[in-house]
């Protein structure tokens, strides 16, 4: 069974610092692992994902993450936060179940920035 | 294409009446997911559509909750009878699972009221 902890519920940044948020996984497969976005009453937009190519993945937004299977994590960083960054994140593992593939969310990190 | 799109947008209806919910899912997708969302329980997996079978609706929550595919452009979630713990946030989402390593595309989301 695969499952996704995001460690932490709220992260507060002020504009112009690094963000960190944090996703860790466990999957009977070879994972393949997203972050999703979702701004206030809006869906859930990709912001990148992991597919076993390289394993530091570059998204929109200026927004990466690193896979390093011996933590089984998928940290999300930016280098400096800016004020729109303010939204709800999705740590997301896929992988196949009964030849199917299937989507876990996490809980989300909702993360607040303030000027 | 317009992307995944859901209707309504907005519902509120009244304890034990019937509510449809309706997903146009991208144009070519295969597979169709129906999530729910609540502060509570977060992003849950409702059931899932591939070529128009469902393949897993063990996150269906009771029996009064349906939901049918009956062509590759259409999908419904019905409650009947509505109930005020079923006031969540509805997503629809559809990808082309060719692999694990497809992300789904998200609709705006039906935000349901049950008063």
């Amino acid at each position: 069974a695969q499952s996704v902890t995001q460690l932490d519920s709220h992260v507060s940044v002020s504009e112009g610092t690094p963000v960190l948020l944090r996703c860790n996984y466990s999957s009977s497969y070879s994972p393949s692992l997203f972050w999703y976005v979702q701004h206030p009453n809006k869906g859930l937009q990709l912001l990148l994902k992991y597919t076993s190519a390289a394993t530091l993945v570059k998204g929109i937004n200026g927004f990466e993450a690193e896979f390093k299977k011996s933590e089984t994590s998928f940290h999300l960083t930016k280098p400096s936060a800016h004020m729109s960054d303010a939204a709800e994140y999705f740590c997301v593992v896929s992988d196949k179940k009964s030849g199917y593939s299937t989507l876990t969310f996490g809980k989300g990190t909702m993360l607040l920035v303030s000027p | 294409d317009a992307g995944v799109i859901q209707s309504p947008r907005h519902e509120v209806t009244e304890m034990g009446q019937e509510v449809t919910l309706r997903c146009k899912p991208i144009s070519g997708h295969n597979s169709l997911f129906w999530y729910r969302q609540t502060m509570m329980r977060g992003l849950e997996l409702l059931i899932y559509f591939n070529n128009n079978v469902p393949i897993d609706d063990s996150g269906m929550p009771e029996d009064r909750f349906s939901a049918k595919m009956p062509n590759a452009s259409f999908s419904t979630l019905k409650i009947q009878p509505s109930e005020p713990r079923d006031s969540a946030v509805y997503f629809c989402a559809s990808s082309l699972a060719r692999s694990q390593n497809t992300e789904a595309f998200f609709g705006q989301g039906t935000r349901l009221t049950v008063v």
